[in-house]
This record gives C-alpha cells, sequence and structure tokens, in this order.
C-alpha cells in the first residue's frame, strides 16, 4: 500500500516569511495528494489540492507543486500570517483499488512568530 | 451547518465499556470514511462506506469494533469492550464519488478509556 513520508515535523518561521513543508510517497499509481490544516482539538479542513496531471497549483499564499517521477510534493505558504499557525498533514490516494482513501503523513507543526 | 458532523464530540469511558460514535455525512456524499488519529500522527484509514454497504476495513479494525451505515445517510461506530489503547479522536469522512478523492472530515470524536 501507499506510504507518505512527511518533512519537517516541526517548523517555526516569522511572520511574513514562507514556509514549505515537503512529503514523498511510494505507490506510483496514487493521483491524489491533498494539504489538510488541523487546528487544536478541530478536524482537518482540505486547503489545498493537486492531481497527477498537474505539476503546480496555486491559491492565494498556497501553491503546491507536483514531481511524479521523483514522487514528491510540497506545500508553499507564502506571506506566512499567525492565523497559519496549525498541524498541517500531506496525503496521497485516489490510485485503482484504493476507493479513493487516503495514507497521511505524520504532520508537521507550523509556529508563525510575530 | 452543511459539513460532515460527528456527536458526541468528547466521550471518557472505562475500560471494558462500549462506546458508539455517529457520523451525519454532507448529505449527497455517498461515500463516508472512519478515521483514527492519535496525539501527533496523521490520521489512518480504518473502513468506508459506499451507500450503505461496508466496502473495506482496514486490519486495525479490530473484532471489537462495528461499523454501520443502515439508510445510507448516517453511521456508526462502535467499540465494545474499550481498552485503553483505543483512545484517540475518531474522525468521519464523506464525499461524492463522482469527484475523485476530494475527503471532507468532521470535527472528529475523541475518545479517552481510562
Amino acid at each position: 500500500g501507499e506510504n507518505v513520508e512527511q518533512h519537517p515535523s516541526t517548523l517555526s518561521v516569522q511572520e511574513g516569511d514562507s514556509a514549505v513543508i515537503k512529503c514523498t510517497y511510494s505507490d506510483s499509481a496514487s493521483n491524489y495528494f491533498p494539504w489538510y490544516k488541523q487546528e487544536l482539538g478541530k478536524g482537518p479542513q482540505l486547503i489545498i489540492d493537486i492531481r497527477s496531471n498537474v505539476g503546480e497549483k496555486k491559491d492565494q499564499r498556497i501553491a503546491v507543486t507536483l514531481n511524479k517521477t521523483a514522487k514528491h510534493f510540497s506545500l508553499h505558504i507564502t506571506e506566512t500570517q499567525p492565523e497559519d499557525s496549525a498541524v498541517y498533514f500531506c496525503a496521497g490516494g485516489g490510485g485503482a483499488g484504493t476507493a479513493s482513501k487516503l495514507t497521511f503523513g505524520t504532520g508537521t507543526r507550523l509556529q508563525v512568530t510575530l | 451547518d452543511t459539513g460532515v458532523s460527528q456527536n458526541p464530540r468528547h466521550k471518557i469511558t472505562k475500560r471494558g465499556q462500549n462506546v458508539t460514535f455517529r457520523c451525519d455525512p454532507i448529505s449527497e456524499h455517498n461515500r463516508l470514511y472512519w478515521y483514527r488519529q492519535t496525539l501527533g500522527q496523521g490520521p489512518e484509514f480504518l473502513t468506508y462506506f459506499q451507500n450503505e454497504a461496508q466496502l473495506e476495513k482496514s486490519r486495525l479494525l479490530s473484532d471489537r469494533f462495528s461499523a454501520e451505515r443502515p439508510k445510507g445517510s448516517f453511521s456508526t461506530l462502535e467499540i465494545q469492550r474499550t481498552e485503553q489503547g483505543d483512545s484517540a479522536m475518531y474522525l468521519c469522512a464523506s464525499r461524492w464519488d463522482r469527484i475523485p478523492g476530494e475527503l471532507f472530515f468532521g470535527e472528529g470524536s475523541r475518545l479517552t478509556v481510562l
């Protein structure tokens, strides 16, 4: 099955700086890669996703890139704000026979300091 | 609120007791998933339903766990004879299978087994 690894486990940036979180996956059949933001005591919230037929996707301050050959994808947050502080999870899945169930990374705790 | 709804949000129980969690998915979503999340980890897949049919169960789902979705709408997850290792956040997610991959999560039900 799919295995997703995520780095770093913690990330501290100053407000206004950029943050980058990286993930690798193992199953070449995976074709869907979402990113979720989870705040304390809440469920994961989808913030952006990318499919394997696309190399990059951007939504305001958030962008995701995908390198299918290397099997890695990254989340980029620019102009970070204190409200960006949360745990971010990458996930992979959607390959044939997976019923689109997702395999998650272990999370990155992002702290944006003033 | 038209999101995924889970109840109860918190449950504290003594070892050996049975507990039941309920999930109400987004109304037009025909697929419903249960995940488990322990502290510091990403969500782990437990089981999923397409309409009322339970189509896949993870090896994480021991015989003490049972899930139902009797009318293809809400779902319940029951844990019998709870153990301390069952303490976790139980997350429900739903999606419309015409949009591959995209999962919407509820706020979760946190179980503490004393």
